[in-house]
């Protein structure tokens, strides 16, 4: 019941494209689900995080869509650039005794052409 | 600001020896978080601290790795003795107490 689900495991697109990165867990006391970016040789950084009373957030090139009723969510890049070739984690978390606690997805390879 | 810091950032070692990371994490966060994350998988939450108490271990192998972090400020993480599936990144991370936390580097870990 604590694991996030994640896919595709690796996606390819060209400069320009709109890569989806898909999410899915069980725990319905998760309320915090952020995606965080990892470059080789660095820990992964926060990029945009959402919380269950909203279906969807925009920061910049980067949205999360989210459907509670379905127990998903997702990442969309608009316009990606090759310097988004990372590494993304999904995750999740619940309040409470567990405050903080982030139960990660098994992560997207992305790589984005010139 | 400072980021996390950790130390060292590459160690090889044989099997059934110890090793230890070192983890500064930013000035003033009260929370510290060790995680392990073995290639191709997400981070896995080991220990998690507040101040200088323990929040949550549940996931840690007690049998053989260890953490402290005296003065509620650096921490430390100990494997005796290290197994092969030790081998992967030691990530350290903090948080001021809102849910953003913010990642080192890490360690990454080879047991040979």
């Amino acid at each position: 019941q604590q694991q996030v689900k994640q896919s595709p495991q690796s996606l390819i697109v060209q400069k320009g494209g709109i890569p989806i990165i898909n999410c899915a867990y069980e725990n319905t006391a998760f309320d915090y689900f952020p995606w965080y970016q990892q470059f080789p040789g660095k820990g992964p950084a926060l990029l945009i995080a959402i919380r269950p009373d909203v279906s969807e957030k925009k920061e910049g090139r980067f949205t999360i869509s989210f459907n509670k009723s379905a127990k998903q969510f997702s990442l969309h890049i608009m316009d990606s650039q090759p310097g988004d070739s990372a590494t993304y984690f999904c995750a999740a978390s619940r309040g409470g005794t567990s405050y903080g606690k982030l139960t990660f997805g098994q992560g997207t390879i992305l790589t984005v052409h010139p | 600001e400072a980021g996390v810091a950790q130390s060292p950032r590459y160690k090889i070692i044989e099997k059934r020896q110890s090793v230890a990371f070192w983890c500064n994490p930013i000035s003033g966060h009260a929370t510290l978080y060790w995680y392990q994350q073995i290639l191709g998988q997400g981070p896995k939450l080991l220990i998690q601290f507040q101040n200088n108490g323990v929040v949550d271990d549940s996931q840690l192998p007690k049998d053989r790795f260890s953490a402290e972090r005296l003065k509620g400020v650096d921490s430390t993480l100990k494997i005796q003795p290290a197994k092969l599936e030790d081998s992967a990144v030691y990530l350290c991370a903090s948080s001021f107490g809102g849910d953003e936390q913010f990642f080192g580097p890490g360690t990454r870990l080879t047991v040979l």
